[in-house]
């Protein structure tokens, strides 16, 4: 089966920087997501890693190492509204998705 | 544009009854998907279609049936219900298969 791992629990001050991290074990790879979901809400696409390498969307980056089976979710300038879980997914050879269990940011004023 | 819509938001159901998750879109995608979200858990999918006609199933779909009918109908069955239901269930849509998700706002289901 795939295996994707992620810390449980995160907290950052606003205005901060904080890094989630990915592992993933997978059967190949054709891509790694990254959803946003605020509680009690639906998952949101952030987005889409298929190369090595960063990906910068306004405050927020992904970086991907297909070699280490690694990515990252960078949040920048930490706001209040950030507070959320964060989901690691990746696609597999078959193209099937599986998702991490999240990550929980909590942001202190 | 109402995205993918999704009712009931909640539901209490009472061991052995049955009830059916209503999932529509409006973005003409082939690609849907149940999953359902347990604490501590990541999404599980149940069930997935790649076009009218056409159903699938995921990695947990014993407890559930579905049918596509139609590109923008996707309803989830669940025939006798089990206390092991309980869980939060999403229906999703994707252009592609398994590309950017569009998730439905979640249906909390409770069984006692």
């Amino acid at each position: 089966g795939q295996n994707i791992d992620q810390p449980t629990e995160m907290t950052a001050t606003e205005g901060a920087i904080v890094q989630i991290n990915c592992t993933y074990q997978t059967s190949g790879f054709n891509g790694l997501f990254w959803y946003q979901q605020h509680a009690g809400e639906a998952p949101t696409f952030l987005s889409y890693n298929v190369l090595d390498g960063l990906e910068e969307k306004g405050r927020f980056s992904s970086f991907l190492s297909r070699s280490k089976g690694y990515s990252y979710l960078l949040l920048k300038e930490l706001q209040m509204k950030d507070s959320a879980s964060y989901l690691c997914a990746v696609r597999d050879q078959d193209y099937k998705l599986s998702f991490g269990a999240g990550t929980t940011v909590t942001v202190r004023a | 544009n109402a995205g993918v819509t999704q009712t009931p938001k909640f539901r209490i159901l009472k061991i052995g009854q049955s009830m059916t998750l209503q999932c529509t879109q409006d973005m003409n995608h082939n690609y849907m998907y149940w999953y359902r979200q347990d604490p501590g858990m990541g999404l599980k999918l149940i069930y997935y279609s790649v076009g009218a006609g056409i159903t699938d199933k995921g990695e947990v779909p014993n407890g559930y049936n579905v049918s596509r009918s139609t590109t923008e109908d996707f309803p989830l069955r669940l025939e006798l219900a089990a206390p092991s239901q309980t869980s939060v269930y999403f229906c999703a849509s994707s252009p592609r298969e398994y590309e950017k998700l569009f998730f439905g706002s979640g249906t909390q289901l409770s069984v006692l």
